[in-house]
């Protein structure tokens, strides 16, 4: 039973650009939400996916936006990255009624 | 807005002695409390997770309390090993399928 991929585990980009991760939730799941994580903090809560449809969001910008797809899988994407954007982030799945999370190993992103 | 803390930010230990990590949170009504291990550059192992009709759960060496009405939480490692080294976020939440709002981690060394 694989439990929650994401990909790319690492990548790199310049101010300006777009990036585009992936997440794919744990088997029997059907909601998927992102975390970012600086250096030395606690992961902040940026959006929850379910049915498709955004249902939550935490206190990011409109450049953070998602996707879920009819598998259950999803996309996270940042626009006009800035330096301040450099951070681990995290997807999570669950069953929406049970509550727990289970976390993938994260997309390491830095921002040069 | 529920804020979750942890102290010590960083904590040392000879190997042998038990461990004990704090986790507290300032608005009572959460609907269950989870406690993570990351280790660096990885993701969010769960460890417990303590429904808010608990009073505390136990898997092996780890042992979690949960005090709804104080806003605390207790995280004890019994007998700790060098393999223990990591750090121990707790995260609450406030209803099924809603955010988790994380303290910051405690980061604990266990000396060989």
């Amino acid at each position: 039973d694989a439990g929650v991929t994401q990909s790319p585990t690492h990548l790199i980009k310049t101010r300006g650009q777009q990036v585009t991760l992936r997440c794919s939730p744990k088997s029997g799941h059907d909601t998927v939400s992102w975390y970012q994580q600086a250096l030395g903090q606690g992961p902040q809560f940026i959006f929850q996916y379910y049915e498709e449809e955004e249902r939550q969001r935490g206190n990011f910008p409109d450049r953070f936006s998602g996707h879920q797809f009819p598998n259950y899988s999803s996309e996270l994407n940042v626009n006009a990255l800035l330096l301040g954007d450099s951070a681990l982030y995290l997807c999570a799945s669950s069953l929406a009624v049970t509550g727990e999370l289970f976390f993938g190993e994260g997309s390491r992103l830095t921002v040069l | 807005k529920q804020e979750v803390t942890q102290i010590p930010a960083a904590l040392s230990v000879p190997e042998g002695e038990n461990l004990v990590l704090n986790c507290s949170f300032t608005d009572s009504a959460i609907y269950n409390l989870q406690w993570f291990r990351q280790d660096p550059g990885k993701g969010l192992t769960s460890l417990l997770l303590i429904q808010s009709s608990q009073r505390e759960q136990t898997s092996g060496r780890l042992n979690a309390s949960l005090d709804k009405s104080s806003g605390r939480s207790t995280l004890y490692i019994a007998a700790s090993q060098p393999g223990d080294s990591a750090t121990y976020l707790c995260a609450v939440k406030k209803a099924a399928g809603n955010k988790l709002t994380f303290g910051g981690g405690t980061r604990v060394l266990v000396k060989p």
